[in-house]
Order: structure tokens, then sequence, then C-alpha cells
């Protein structure tokens, strides 16, 4: 299957600064990217669809100037968390699609704001 | 009324049993159906892909779709206890929509 790569895998940082996530399509091309967000025993949340080139659509509810996505090509999509607060704390997942409907995930991203 | 419901479990069964999965759904747009797993603090990895009704196997794993009743199943025969996760059913109407509608997910353990 597509491997999707997600970086850094963990990361705490003190409340109020930025951290950036970084999503790679590693064995093929993904025109579309979607960033996830997932709290304990729950399932996964939609932040934001991202297509290369193009602005973010973001879900209801979903801050975008909280929660800035870029996806400058076609390999990568990143997500930065500005002014990080303990709510924001949570799961990030990543995930591209390839063909129809399939989506392949990345690894995931354990965001800790202290 | 969610438009995907899943069970959350948990679903506890002896090793090598026969475990069934399901999901039901209310929108009768959705064409395309997957099924993930995700160990826990990992990303779901993508299990079984169908598009519209009927049946698709692979390995140890089978996917059933009934759009005529809106349910959805994930047969996984001689369970192993490498299987306990949490499996999540995903669907989507497809066209220019690529989004998918996620269930809750089922919890799954497998006792050796």
């Amino acid at each position: 299957g597509a491997v999707v790569s997600q970086h850094p895998s963990r990361v705490i940082c003190k409340s109020g600064t930025s951290v950036k996530i970084e999503c790679r399509s590693l064995d093929f091309q993904a025109t579309t990217m979607f960033w996830y967000r997932q709290f304990p025993k729950q399932s996964l949340m939609l932040m934001a669809t991202s297509n290369e080139g193009s602005k973010a659509t973001y879900e209801q509810g979903v801050e975008k100037d909280k929660f800035l996505i870029n996806h400058a090509s076609l390999t990568l999509s990143t997500l930065t968390v500005t002014s990080a607060h303990p709510e924001d704390s949570s799961f990030y997942i990543c995930s591209a699609r390839v063909y129809y409907n399939e989506q392949f995930f990345g690894p995931g991203t354990r965001l800790t704001v202290l | 009324q969610k438009e995907v419901e899943q069970d959350p479990g948990p679903l506890s069964v002896p090793e090598g049993a026969i475990v069934s999965l399901n999901c039901t759904y209310s929108n009768s747009a959705f064409q395309y159906f997957m099924w993930y797993r995700q160990y826990s603090r990992k990303g779901p990895e993508l299990l079984m892909y169908t598009y519209s009704s009927g049946n698709k196997e692979d390995g140890r794993f089978t996917a059933q779709v009934d759009k005529s009743s809106k349910y959805i199943s994930l047969f996984i025969r001689d369970s192993q206890p490498s299987d306990s996760a949490t499996y999540l059913c995903a669907m989507s109407a497809g066209s220019s929509n690529y989004q998918l509608i996620w269930g809750a997910g089922t919890k799954l353990i497998i006792k050796p």
C-alpha cells in the first residue's frame, strides 16, 4: 500500500508556542490530503481537506487562523498549530487520497501542550 | 441520528473465533466502503476497500456490503491476539466529494 509519513511523532511544547507537523506521501503523489484530530477512545474528526496548490477547506468549528495548513507540493502538506494551548493537546493524523476514495494514513503526531 | 452507526464495544472473543463487525448507515448515496484497523496511538491502516454491493475477501478478512439494507460487515476468520485493535468503518459517496464519513470504531479484544 501507499506509504505516508508524519513528523514529528511526538511533540511537547509550552503554551503560546507554534508547532508544525509535516505529512509526506513517500511513494506516490497526493493531490488531496486530509488532517484529522482524534481524542482518546473517539473516532477521527476531520479538520480540513487540503488540495495541492490551493487553500485548505476547513470543517465547521475549526479555526483557520489557529490551524494553518499548507499543501505546497504533491508530496507534502503541513499543519501548524499557532499559539498552542493545553486544549489543543491531541493526536493529529494526516491522510492522503490515492485513487478514488482510498485514504492512506500517517502514523500520527501526539501533541502535548504544557 | 448519525450517518454511520457502529457499536463501540468492546467486543471480546477467544482466539480462533470468527469475528463479525458491523456498521449501518443512512445515506443511500454512499458507494465506497472501507474498513480500517487502528492500533493504540497509531494511524489507521486500510484493510478492505469495496465499491457498491457484494463481497470481497483478502486472506482471513471478508468484507460484505448490502446496500439494500444499508449494512456493511467485516468478518475475521481464525482470529489472533494480534488482531486486537479498534476497527473503523468509513464510507463515501464518491464523485467530487472525497471525504470519508466514519463510524465510531469497535474495540476488538482477542483473548489467547
